[in-house]
């Protein structure tokens, strides 16, 4: 079956401190992967994809995922967090012909202070 | 360029009444999905249409929701009668392309059945 699995709900982390939010995905599904960040009472925005080409992907707001075909993972990295960054993140892959996105079940980033 | 919006934000309703959420997706993208997210899992697939045809609805709980995009422009889902697990956020996405194309998600509806 196809799955995309966030181990981690919750993530605290104090300001300026590095931080990996974990994301693994079933082989079945396709390689296009993707990181949606949900701020407080806002939608979902997309983060970063990764659709093909270089493993590593970068996000504006310096986020960066890297995908692993071996491990299946394609988790999501920042050297130093700032306040502003606390949000719910998900990740999410392609479901292929079925042209529907497949999601985990979301980590809580949470930045202290 | 707006983005995707949906009516109401909040629904509170009780058990057995009906419930219609609305969205209106990015002008131009003929490709519009139905998502939820039950408290603490996963945000789910519903279906997808493209323009006003249900390309998938493999998603659909069940036969108390029905949604339409009539004209292929906006598109409603309703729940009827509504049940308690119904409760949740009912997010719309839509998307010019498939593929790895993105989804632009709006804002969400938060439906609570009482």
């Amino acid at each position: 079956a196809q799955s995309v699995t966030q181990l981690d709900s919750q993530v605290p982390v104090f300001e300026e401190a590095p931080v990996e939010l974990r994301c693994n995905y079933s082989s079945s599904v396709s390689v296009y992967l993707f990181w949606y960040v949900q701020y407080p009472n806002q939608g979902l925005q997309l983060l970063l994809k990764y659709l093909s080409g270089s493993t590593l992907v970068e996000s504006i707001n310096g986020f960066e995922a890297e995908f692993n075909k071996s491990q299946t993972s394609f988790h999501l990295r920042k050297p130093s967090v700032h306040i502003s960054d606390t949000a719910e993140y998900f990740c999410a892959a392609y479901g292929g012909a079925t042209n529907k996105l497949i999601f985990g079940t979301g980590t809580l980033l949470a930045v202290q202070p | 360029e707006a983005g995707v919006t949906q009516f109401p934000s909040h629904s509170v309703i009780e058990k057995g009444q009906t419930v219609t959420l609305r969205c209106d997706p990015i002008s131009g993208h003929d490709n519009l999905y139905w998502y939820r997210r039950v408290m603490g899992k996963e945000i789910k697939f519903l279906l997808h249409f493209v323009k006003e045809s249900k390309q998938d609805e493999s998603g659909m709980p069940n036969n108390r929701f029905l949604a339409e995009r009539t004209g292929g422009t906006y598109s409603t889902l309703k729940v009827q009668p509504a049940e308690l697990e119904d409760s949740g956020v009912y997010f719309c996405a839509s998307s010019q392309f498939l593929g790895g194309n993105e989804q632009f998600f709006g804002p969400g509806t938060r439906l609570t059945v009482l």
